[in-house]
């Protein structure tokens, strides 16, 4: 059985400081990892994944996650966050069937 | 823009009506999946059809059910409406390269 764990529904930060949003896999097969973001009122972008390769991954818009298979981690990272940062992140899995299994979400808060 | 649009955006059901949930996928894309996203909880896969056939489903009843058509559209239909079937329902399509999924910005479905 696979799961996706996010440690953390809410994180408040303040702008222009650094964030880190934790999500931890349980898979007995390879895993392929993914994070989201979801607007107000909107569906889900896709941000990073991880398929094979770098285990250190990185977005557009300044945010990384790395791969790390010994703590079962992929973690979300951004060193100084923005207003607009502010959404839903959810933290997303892939095996076997090709079909998402996500974590329960963890909300992002940036306080001006 | 992702290419994914689904409709209606809102809708609202009496307990015990049934629905139909429409998604227009991108040209090409065999794969669509549909998923349900109750509030405050991550996206919950429902099922999935490749080229017009059911490949997966997650843990929904048969009342769940679903159809491709061949010019890339697709349909949820949910039968004898429950209270908690009130959440977000969002379709995602896919090509045939396996880790992409594009979504659309969802129907919000209120059952009353």
């Amino acid at each position: 059985a696979q799961s996706v764990t996010q440690l953390d529904s809410q994180v408040p930060v303040f702008e222009e400081a650094p964030v880190e949003l934790r999500c931890n896999y349980s898979s007995s097969v390879s895993v392929y990892l993914f994070w989201y973001v979801q607007y107000p009122n909107q569906g889900l972008q896709l941000l990073l994944k991880y398929l094979s390769g770098s285990t250190l991954v990185e977005s557009i818009n300044g945010f990384e996650a790395e791969f790390n298979k010994s703590q079962t981690s992929f973690h979300l990272r951004k060193p100084s966050v923005h207003i607009s940062d502010t959404a839903e992140y959810f933290c997303a899995a892939i095996t076997g069937a090709n079909n998402l299994f996500f974590g329960t979400g963890t909300r992002l808060t940036v306080i001006p | 823009e992702t290419g994914v649009t689904q409709s209606p955006t809102h809708l609202i059901k009496t307990r015990g009506q049934q629905v139909t949930l429409r998604c227009s996928s991108q040209s090409g894309h065999n794969t669509v999946s549909w998923y349900q996203q109750a509030l405050g909880q991550g996206p919950q896969f429902i099922f999935q059809y490749y080229r017009e056939e059911e490949n997966g489903r997650g843990n929904f009843p048969p009342r769940f059910s679903g159809l491709q058509f061949p010019n890339y559209s697709s349909e949820l239909n949910v039968n004898a409406l429950e209270l908690d079937d009130s959440a977000l329902y969002l379709c995602a399509s896919s090509p045939d390269e396996w880790g992409k999924a594009f979504f659309g910005q969802g129907t919000r479905l209120t059952v009353v």
